[in-house]
């Protein structure tokens, strides 16, 4: 069975950093590329940024507000996921899930989230 | 640009059937796309792939009255026998090189 547990979350003033991790197990971490997908309170899904396999070459890319300011990675030796924020913005406030991309471009599995507040 | 649209809400009757719209915007017609749900208060959850095709594939658990098809830049949801538990927000989420894109989401009410 796949999991993903993430955690991290808290709350964080803005101009803060976070690091977000997510432990990954019931499939073979090292060949799959992972992201993050993000949800506001009362809004839609948004896709924050993938790391692909190492075999894959493992790079990563991210999307447009959060570019420059997180970097997503990955450890595979111990099969989790991170996501380092930094220069938080009131808008990063969120729930961040670490997700499963098995063919390498759609969700194929979630976490069940974890909160990230940014306020003063 | 890629953008998916989708129709904020739909509503239909228990047991009946309804389908769910996801537009690929123009130049895009030719993709696969991924229908995902996520009932109140929890996570979401990936239900199928659909490609261009109309051909799809259910994730893991998926009963098969959730179906789906396609269109032109046109990717349907289909739900049969409508049960309470399928009261949910459905989006759908397409993909390029360096880019995953997820469209606003369609709240289902079932009544």
């Amino acid at each position: 069975e796949v999991q993903l547990v993430e955690s991290g979350g808290t709350l964080v003033k803005p101009g803060g950093s976070l690091r977000l991790s997510c432990a990954a197990s019931g499939f073979t971490f090292n060949s799959a590329w992972m992201s993050w997908v993000r949800q506001a309170p009362g809004k839609g899904l948004e896709w924050v940024g993938r790391i692909k396999s190492k075999n894959d070459d493992g790079t990563t890319d991210y999307a447009a507000p959060v570019k420059g300011r997180f970097t997503v990675s990955r450890d595979d030796s111990t099969n989790t996921l991170y996501l380092q924020m930094n220069s938080l913005k009131t808008e990063d406030t969120a729930v961040y899930y670490c997700t499963v991309e098995e063919h390498g471009d759609y969700v194929t599995y979630w976490g069940q989230g974890t909160m990230v507040a940014v306020s003063s | 640009q890629l953008v998916l649209t989708q129709s904020p809400s739909a509503s239909a009757s228990l047991g009946a059937s309804v389908n769910l719209t996801c537009t690929l915007s123009s130049g895009h017609s030719n993709y696969a796309i991924a229908w995902h749900q996520q009932q109140p208060e929890k996570g979401p959850r990936f239900l199928m792939k659909v490609n261009s095709d109309g051909s799809h594939s259910r994730g893991d658990g998926i009963p098969d009255r959730f179906s789906a098809s396609s269109s032109g830049a046109e990717r349907y949801l289909t739900i049969s026998s409508l049960q309470s538990e399928d009261e949910a927000h459905y989006y759908c989420q397409t993909w390029g090189p360096g880019i995953r894109v997820f469209g606003g989401g369609t709240k289902l009410t079932v009544l």
